[in-house]
């Protein structure tokens, strides 16, 4: 069993679209993140949730919207896509906020905004 | 602002020992992070530093000294495997992960 797992993990669509990302973790931890790394391969974070509550949300734009129906699902959902927004899209989980900051972080999601 | 900074590249022979370099300036210190990520895939756990001093495990060892804002990652008998890039993040004093762009390790034969 995969312990983060996101989906889907190559994403193409046209500017203007809506589109969602899901992660499911099966660790039984409290804390999930969205993280965005661009070409430079810088690691963003964008939100994070503790017990469906947000408790991190960093300059993110408002087309961004996480959400979170139970604490081992964390989606991403985007509207309006822009070319800027091309990336891959890291979903991560931890036992705690806090905590050592050991992450276990899914596969990735490559989305492709033409 | 905070700032990490690593050098993008470096290439090593196998078998030999290379170190990854990682400087920081941050508001607050709660740890430094090594990850390892192989290109296309996720960053995945290799040392946390929390106190001065080495930390070994394995093939690879993590130093950190807290007054000079810096840190390092040993690799010794390098392998093929080796090659990724190896990402250095410190907690602040918020506990938010400040990463580093990541240096990418060539290992030729």
């Amino acid at each position: 069993d995969t312990a983060v797992s996101q989906t889907p993990k190559y994403l193409v669509t046209q500017m203007g679209n809506d589109k969602s990302i899901k992660c499911e973790q099966n660790l039984g931890h409290d804390t999930m993140y969205w993280y965005k790394q661009d070409s430079k391969k810088f690691l963003k974070i964008m939100f994070s949730y503790n017990n469906k509550e947000l408790i991190i949300n960093e300059t993110v734009p408002n087309r961004f919207s996480p959400k979170s129906p139970d604490k081992a699902h964390l989606n991403l959902h985007i509207n309006s896509l822009e070319l800027g927004d091309s990336a891959v899209y890291f979903c991560a989980s931890s036992p705690r906020e806090g905590d050592t900051g050991e992450l276990f972080f899914g596969e990735g999601s490559r989305l492709t905004v033409l | 602002g905070q700032n990490i900074d690593q050098p993008t590249e470096m290439t090593a022979t196998e078998g030999a020992i290379v170190q990854i370099n990682c400087t920081y300036q941050t508001s607050g210190f709660n740890g430094l992070f090594w990850y390892q990520q192989h290109a296309g895939e996720a960053p995945t756990f290799l040392s946390y530093n929390v106190l001065d001093g080495l930390e070994e495990k394995g093939r690879f060892s993590s130093f950190l000294s807290r007054s000079k804002g810096y840190s390092y990652l040993l690799l010794k008998e390098l392998q093929m495997k080796d090659s990724a890039s190896y990402l250095c993040a410190v907690m602040d004093s918020n506990y938010q992960l400040i990463w580093g762009a990541g240096t990418k390790l060539i290992i030729k034969p």
